[in-house]
C-alpha cells in the first residue's frame, strides 16, 4: 500500500524567511501534485510533476521531483502573510489492478508572521 | 472549461432527513470521485464511478448511497446521517481512472449534522 508522509505538519515562518516542505512515497508514482487549501474551502492545484527532476516554479512556490528518492519538495521563498494555508502532496499511483487513486499526505499547515 | 460545480455549498440536516449532494463537470470526463474531509485532515476516498459504473467503494457505511445518472452528473444521496458525518464533501473528475490523469477538485458542500 503506498504511504505519502509530509514534513513537518506544522511550520510558523516569518515573513521575508525562505523554507521547504518534503514529501516521502513509498512506491512508484506516476504522477505528484502540490494542492493549497485555505479554511473551509476546496484544493487548490500549485504543480503537476511527471518526470524525474522536474521542476516548476510560480511565484515564490518551487516545486520538485526525484523519482528516484521518491521525494518531491515544495520550497518558500521569501514567505508573504498571504502564502498562509494548508498544503498538501498527493501521489498518482496504480492501485488495485488497473485503475488509478490520488492518496494524499497529512498537510502541511503553514503560518506566515509578520 | 475546467469547472466542477457542487450544490449546495452548504447543507444542514437533522439526523433522521435526507438529502443529496449534487455535482457536475462538462469537461467530458468519465471519471468521478466523492471524497470526504475533515477538518485538518486531508481527502478520504468514498466512491469512484468510471463509465457511470460504481467502480471503486472504499467500504463507505450504506447511509452514503451514491448515484451517476449520466456522464456528466454525480449525486451523493444522504439518510440517517451521524453527527461524525459532518465534513466538506468534495467532488473531483478525471478523463479517466485506467490512467494517471488530473483530478480536477469542485469547491465541496460544507456538510453539519445536527
Amino acid at each position: 500500500e503506498l504511504k505519502v508522509e509530509q514534513n513537518p505538519l506544522f511550520l510558523s515562518m516569518q515573513e521575508g524567511k525562505n523554507y521547504t516542505i518534503y514529501c516521502n512515497y513509498s512506491t512508484t508514482s506516476d504522477r505528484l501534485y502540490w494542492y493549497r487549501q485555505d479554511p473551509g474551502k476546496s484544493l487548490e492545484s500549485l504543480f503537476v510533476l511527471l518526470s524525474n527532476g522536474a521542476v516548476k516554479q510560480e511565484g515564490r512556490l518551487m516545486a520538485s521531483l526525484d523519482t528516484k528518492a521518491r521525494l518531491s519538495t515544495l520550497h518558500i521563498t521569501a514567505a508573504v502573510h498571504d502564502l498562509s494555508a494548508t498544503y498538501f502532496c498527493a501521489v498518482d499511483s496504480r492501485s488495485g489492478g488497473s485503475n488509478y487513486k490520488l492518496t494524499f499526505g497529512k498537510g502541511t499547515l503553514l503560518t506566515v508572521n509578520p | 472549461d475546467t469547472e466542477v460545480t457542487q450544490t449546495p455549498k452548504h447543507l444542514v440536516m437533522g439526523m433522521t432527513n435526507k438529502k443529496s449532494l449534487k455535482c457536475e463537470q462538462h469537461m467530458g470526463h468519465r471519471a468521478m470521485y466523492w471524497y470526504k474531509q475533515k477538518a485538518k485532515k486531508p481527502p478520504e476516498l468514498m466512491f469512484v464511478y468510471s463509465y457511470e459504473k460504481l467502480s471503486i467503494n472504499e467500504s463507505v457505511p450504506s447511509r452514503f448511497s451514491p448515484e451517476c445518472p449520466n456522464s456528466s452528473l454525480l449525486n451523493l444521496h444522504l439518510h440517517a446521517l451521524q453527527p461524525e458525518d459532518s465534513a466538506l464533501y468534495l467532488c473531483a473528475s478525471s478523463q479517466a481512472m485506467t490512467a494517471s490523469y488530473e483530478q480536477y477538485f469542485g469547491p465541496g458542500t460544507r456538510l453539519t449534522v445536527t
